[in-house]
C-alpha cells in the first residue's frame, strides 16, 4: 500500500539556519504530495503542495519539489525563525482518497 | 481559514461507554474525513464521506462508525470506547476529494480510562 517516510526528529536549529526535512514516499500512480504544519494545540495547516512530477510547492519561505525519480518531497527553508517551531507532516493523496501521513518531525528553532 | 469546528474539544470517558464526536463545516464541501493522531503514526484515516449518507472506511475503521445526514455535519461514534481509542481526533474537509487539498479542524482530545 501507499506510505510516507519522513526523517525522525526532533530537529533543533539556531535561528537563521538552513532547514531540510526529508520525505520519501511509496505509491502507485501519481499522487499529490503535501506538507502540513501543526502548531501546539492546533490542527494541521497546509503549508505547501505539489500535484505532479517536477512541481515545486512554496509558501512562507518553505519549498519542496516533487521528485518522481527519487520518490521524494523534501522540505527546505533557507533561514528558519523561532516562529517556525512546530511539527511538520509530509503526506500523499492518491486518486482513491487514500491519504497517508508521515509520522511527523518536530522542529525547534532557538534564538 | 476553512470553517470547521469540532465538538467537544476535550472529553474523558470510561471504557465501554459510547462516545460521539461532531464535525461541523460551513464551507459546503462535499468530502469530510475523520482521522486519529497518535505518536509515531502521524494521522490515520478512520472513515470518510463523499456526500450525504455516503461513507467509506479508511485505514483504521474497526471500532468506529460514522453518519452524515446533512452536508455540514459528520459524526464519529465509538460504540463502546476502549483505552486504545485514546487519541486526538481530527476532522477534515475537501471540496472535491481525490487529489484536492484537505483542510483540518482544531481536533478533539479523547481520553478513555
Amino acid at each position: 500500500g501507499n506510505s510516507v517516510t519522513q526523517m525522525e526528529g526532533p530537529v533543533t536549529l539556531s535561528e537563521e539556519a538552513f532547514l531540510t526535512i526529508n520525505c520519501t514516499y511509496t505509491a502507485t500512480g501519481y499522487p499529490s504530495l503535501f506538507w502540513y504544519v501543526q502548531y501546539p494545540g492546533e490542527g494541521l495547516q497546509l503549508l505547501l503542495k505539489a500535484t505532479k512530477a517536477d512541481d515545486k510547492g512554496s509558501n512562507k519561505g518553505f519549498e519542496a519539489t516533487y521528485r518522481k525519480e527519487t520518490t521524494s518531497f523534501h522540505l527546505e527553508k533557507g533561514s528558519v525563525q523561532v516562529s517556525d517551531s512546530a511539527v511538520y507532516f509530509c503526506a500523499l493523496l492518491s486518486h482513491n482518497n487514500d491519504m497517508r501521513f508521515g509520522a511527523g518531525t518536530r522542529l525547534t528553532v532557538k534564538p | 481559514d476553512a470553517g470547521i469546528t469540532q465538538s467537544p474539544r476535550h472529553k474523558v470517558t470510561e471504557t465501554g461507554t459510547p462516545v460521539t464526536l461532531r464535525c461541523h463545516q460551513t464551507e459546503n464541501h462535499r468530502y469530510m474525513y475523520w482521522y486519529r493522531q497518535d505518536p509515531g503514526h502521524g494521522l490515520r484515516l478512520i472513515h470518510y464521506s463523499y456526500g450525504v449518507k455516503d461513507t467509506d472506511k479508511g485505514e483504521v475503521s474497526d471500532g468506529y462508525s460514522v453518519s452524515r445526514s446533512k452536508t455540514e455535519d459528520f459524526l464519529l461514534t465509538l460504540e463502546s470506547a476502549t483505552s486504545s481509542q485514546t487519541s486526538v481526533y481530527f476532522c477534515a474537509i475537501s471540496e472535491q476529494g481525490e487529489t484536492e487539498t484537505q483542510y483540518f479542524g482544531p481536533g478533539t482530545r479523547l481520553l478513555v480510562l
